[in-house]
């Protein structure tokens, strides 16, 4: 079975200084993992994605993703946030064969202070 | 780019009535999913579409539900017998296949369901 894990709720951080939103998976072969953001009263949005390749994978709006298959973790970082960041982050886990079925994490809040 | 819509908005109903949702995908796609999504959770999936064939589908997907993409372009999902443990947000999002499975997909903004 393959599972996603955000251990965090919600995120607090101040407008400027670095934030990461922490994603962690279990999976049975070759992951392929997405981020996607929710902002209120809008439909989900696609940020980032690790297929294959280099292990920092680069996104929408400065956000940056770096796979790490010993630690199994996909970490959303951003080196300075700013208050429209703020918003609902998921981390999306597909398996690169058999079974199509995405598996969404539980979700994590960002707020970033002023 | 008109984006993916859904139709209604929201829907509220009695437990016991049938309801049927409407999602019109991005024009050129051809994979169309359907999630559902409960308040403080994450979407989860109940099934897809290539085309009008339905390539998978949730084990977690009761019988009562059933979902069909007959040309291909838009896609229904009906709720039978709807009861209130049904009441969520159902999300569908559309991705064009030649991305294989590292696809982007595009969600629309949603039909809420409540059941009384």
């Amino acid at each position: 079975a393959q599972s996603v894990a955000q251990p965090e709720d919600q995120v607090n951080v101040a407008e400027g200084n670095p934030l990461t939103v922490k994603c962690t998976y279990s999976v049975s072969g070759n992951p392929y993992l997405f981020w996607y953001v929710q902002y209120p009263n809008r439909g989900l949005q696609f940020l980032l994605k690790y297929i294959t390749g280099d292990n920092l994978v680069k996104g929408s709006y400065g956000f940056e993703a770096e796979f790490n298959k010993s630690q199994t973790s996909f970490h959303l970082k951003k080196p300075s946030a700013l208050v429209s960041d703020s918003a609902l982050y998921f981390c999306v886990l597909i398996l690169s064969g058999g079974s199509y079925i995405p598996t969404f994490g539980r979700g994590t809040s960002l707020i970033v202070h002023p | 780019d008109t984006g993916v819509s859904q139709d209604p908005r929201h829907k509220i109903t009695k437990r016991g009535q049938n309801v049927t949702f409407r999602c019109d995908p991005i024009s050129e796609h051809n994979r169309l999913y359907w999630y559902r999504q409960t308040l403080g959770q994450g979407p989860e999936f109940l099934t897809y579409f290539q085309n009008e064939a339905q390539l998978e589908k949730s084990r977690l997907l009761s019988d009562r539900f059933s979902a069909e993409r007959p040309k291909g372009s838009f896609s229904t999902l009906e709720i039978q017998r709807t009861e209130q443990g049904d009441s969520a947000m159902y999300l569908c999002a559309s991705s064009n296949k030649a991305g294989g499975r590292g696809d982007t997909q595009y969600f629309g903004p949603g039909t809420r369901l409540t059941v009384l």
